[in-house]
């Protein structure tokens, strides 16, 4: 079974310009979710899609989107590319299992190899 | 507020030797979720456990054990008898109920090196 496919792997922009990232996941996973990795903060999240619908969103700007699609593909898009942009982004994706708080398991995420944005 | 704090930031030990990693959460949730990921140098996040608030069992899986503790809020991460495979990022993470699984908090991370 394929994995969480990210593209692309490595990409170089300048400030000012966008950027959008692709996420395919697991077949059959509905849930796609991202993450930014830097040195100082971390990793942190982003949002999560769910069904084509914002589920979750972190404490980032608007510069941040992201959107999914029928097929559970999910893109991600950050304009006006700032240098503090630069960093690893991933994308994980997930079977639901259960609903809110009466799951008895929180679907497993299943991480892609990120792609790597660096800002000139 | 939910947070996960990763005490130790590096840690290195000699080949075999025992090794815990450090995992205290913050959570006002009473079902919540909690992960260990391994983060090989490639930057794919490798699943390697998760608990859920209502079972504090320990679990062991081959050289790796856990110990999971609700009264100090505490998941702590054993790797028995390392070796230098185990070489990685390894991060805590924890995923509240009412966030119905999508979002996980990590922690900061423990860089393991494990010498030959």
């Amino acid at each position: 079974k394929a994995g969480v496919t990210q593209t692309p792997r490595y990409l170089i922009k300048t400030r000012g310009q966008q950027v959008t990232l692709s996420c395919s996941p697991i077949s059959g996973h509905r849930s796609v979710s991202w993450y930014q990795q830097t040195p100082g903060q971390g990793l942190q999240f982003l949002f999560e899609y769910f069904s084509e619908t914002q589920r979750n969103k972190g404490n980032f700007p608007g510069r941040f989107s992201g959107r999914q699609f029928s097929n559970s593909r999910s893109e991600m898009n950050v304009s006006t590319l700032e240098l503090g942009d630069s960093a690893l982004y991933l994308c994980a994706s997930s079977l639901q299992v259960g609903i809110g708080r009466l799951a008895g398991i929180s679907g497993e995420l299943f991480f892609g190899e990120g792609s790597r944005l660096t800002v000139l | 507020a939910q947070k996960v704090t990763q005490a130790q930031t590096e840690i290195s030990v000699v080949e075999k030797e025992d090794v815990t990693l450090d995992c205290v959460y913050e959570t006002r949730d009473t079902t919540y979720y909690l992960f260990w990921y391994k983060q090989p140098p490639s930057g794919e996040l490798v699943f390697l456990i998760r608990r859920n608030s209502f079972d504090e069992q320990n679990e062991i899986s081959g050289r790796y054990s856990w110990n999971f503790q609700k009264s100090t809020s505490s998941f702590n991460f054993t790797i028995t008898a390392s070796q230098v495979v185990d070489s990685a990022v390894y991060f805590c993470a924890l995923s509240e109920a009412q966030n119905q699984g999508g979002k996980l908090i990590f922690g900061q991370g423990t860089e393991l090196s494990v010498k030959p």
